[in-house]
């Protein structure tokens, strides 16, 4: 069974750094493109960006090109968003997905979601 | 404002047929996939390509495109249907997908 297994939830301080994790197990994690998601309280999903393990090819969506830093680890078959930096508006579920091909057209298995509060 | 728009509601009785729509000139050249996602729940994937439904997946839902739109079908919508529904699509230059901004669906 294919699963992506999140860490959990976090709340820090504006200024602080945090690093995220998903972890995939049931599949060959390096050959699966992972995407993170952001959800904020009350609002639509947004790509941040995708990684492909395998490489690998980490490409940001426009709008979160700086902001985070996604990174994986084959090894360990996790991939991990992380922000060096927080600020109250990065309050926000994150969710990571897999999906497979040159390019992830689509994304078949989901984590569970991560809950960020970034308050001080 | 997202490349991908979507009505922001839609409604529906319980047992008739419902079209999520979504729009953008990328749908022109690729097609749409689509998520569900409950209530406090993460996303699942619906419908995707040009006629791909997952496993596990009622065939009441069924997609299609046309020009710059792509609509997400309901055929005899359950209660279990109402949720938001989010189409997104490649990005032309290689980044990540896009997503439209969601459509609620309400089953009456």
């Amino acid at each position: 069974e294919v699963q992506l297994v999140q860490s959990g939830a976090e709340v820090k301080k504006p200024g602080e750094s945090l690093k995220i994790s998903c972890r995939g197990s049931g599949y060959n994690f390096p050959t699966y493109w992972i995407g993170w998601v952001r959800q904020m309280p009350g609002k639509g999903l947004e790509w941040l960006g995708i990684i492909y393990p395998g490489d690998p090819d980490i490409r940001y969506s426009p709008s979160f090109r700086g902001q985070v830093t996604i990174s994986a680890d084959k090894s360990f078959n996790t991939a991990y968003l992380q922000w060096g930096s927080l600020k109250a508006s990065d309050t926000a579920f994150y969710y990571c997905a897999a999906g497979y091909g040159d390019y992830p057209t689509h994304f078949d298995y989901w984590g569970q979601g991560t809950l960020v509060v970034v308050s001080s | 404002s997202s490349e991908l728009t979507q009505d922001p509601a839609v409604s529906v009785a319980l047992g008739q047929t419902v079209r999520i729509t979504c729009q953008g000139d990328r749908l022109r050249t690729y097609y749409a996939t689509w998520y569900q996602q409950k209530a406090g729940q993460a996303p699942v994937l619906v419908f995707y390509g040009k006629n791909s439904r997952p496993s596990g997946i009622p065939d009441r839902f069924s997609g299609s495109s046309s020009g710059n739109t792509a609509s997400l079908t309901i055929t005899g919508a359950q209660a279990e249907d109402e949720a938001d529904y989010y189409c997104d699509s490649r990005d032309t230059s290689g980044n990540p997908p896009v997503f439209g901004g969601g459509t609620k669906l309400t089953v009456l």
